[in-house]
């Protein structure tokens, strides 16, 4: 009964460099959330997914930043030409319908050299 | 838009005692969730304990219960018999009832004497 899967653990990438973030829901969870938190501070919600449907988006900036949920295989979370202010705790939560809770993955951890 | 706000930075407790966590938040939805997760030094988010906001009856889960005041806005988490492995970040999240995302706190980091 596997959780929510978030791969890598760490990424480390240089400046300008892109990063992929990979999120494999739990299984039957079709709705997907990402969360960014940096250091000493709570999570913000970035992005809430839905198969193949971007639902709300508005906690993702505007530019080099982007994401997935494909009808098979795991949800992305992309970021195109990386800067020092993106490292941080990048989370992804999936739940069932209804009302039920979001379970969170144990986040990618993205450091910008 | 919703906000929470947890006012306390940091908390310390003896273990085996009782601390409570504070909450505060704000929203315009009619039907909501609160929850707290805790957030030890491994980085998981670990959902504690969850409180529909439509229910009066405070939510209980073993050691951990809730104190919510709605007319307040208030949602503060007690943690009786404090043990070691209670040592942790603690989130208070409410949710956006349209898309279920979660609003955080800043978080309060529980420590626990032996």
């Amino acid at each position: 009964n596997a959780g929510v899967m978030q791969n890598p653990r760490h990424l480390v990438r240089r400046r300008g460099q892109e990063a992929r973030l990979r999120c494999s829901p739990v299984k039957g969870h079709s709705h997907v959330y990402w969360y960014r938190q940096l250091p000493e501070e709570g999570l913000k919600f970035m992005v809430y997914l839905q198969k193949e449907n971007i639902i709300d988006e508005s906690g993702m900036p505007k530019e080099r930043f982007s994401a997935e949920f494909p009808k098979e295989g795991p949800s992305i979370l992309r970021i195109q030409q990386v800067v020092r202010g993106d490292s941080a705790a990048y989370f992804c939560a999936s739940r069932g319908g209804g009302n039920q809770p979001q379970h969170f993955g144990d986040g990618t951890r993205l450091s910008i050299l | 838009a919703q906000t929470v706000t947890q006012s306390q930075p940091e908390m310390s407790v003896q273990e085996a005692e009782t601390v409570t966590l504070s909450c505060t938040y704000d929203t315009s939805e009619s039907d909501y969730y609160l929850f707290w997760y805790k957030q030890p030094p491994s980085r998981q988010m670990i959902l504690v304990i969850r409180q529909e906001a439509y229910k009066q009856q405070n939510a209980t889960e073993n050691r951990f219960s809730v104190n919510f005041q709605k007319a307040a806005k208030s949602f503060s988490l007690k943690i009786s018999d404090s043990q070691l492995g209670d040592a942790a970040m603690y989130f208070c999240a409410c949710n956006n009832n349209a898309g279920n995302m979660l609003t955080f706190g800043g978080g309060t980091r529980l420590m626990v004497k032996p």
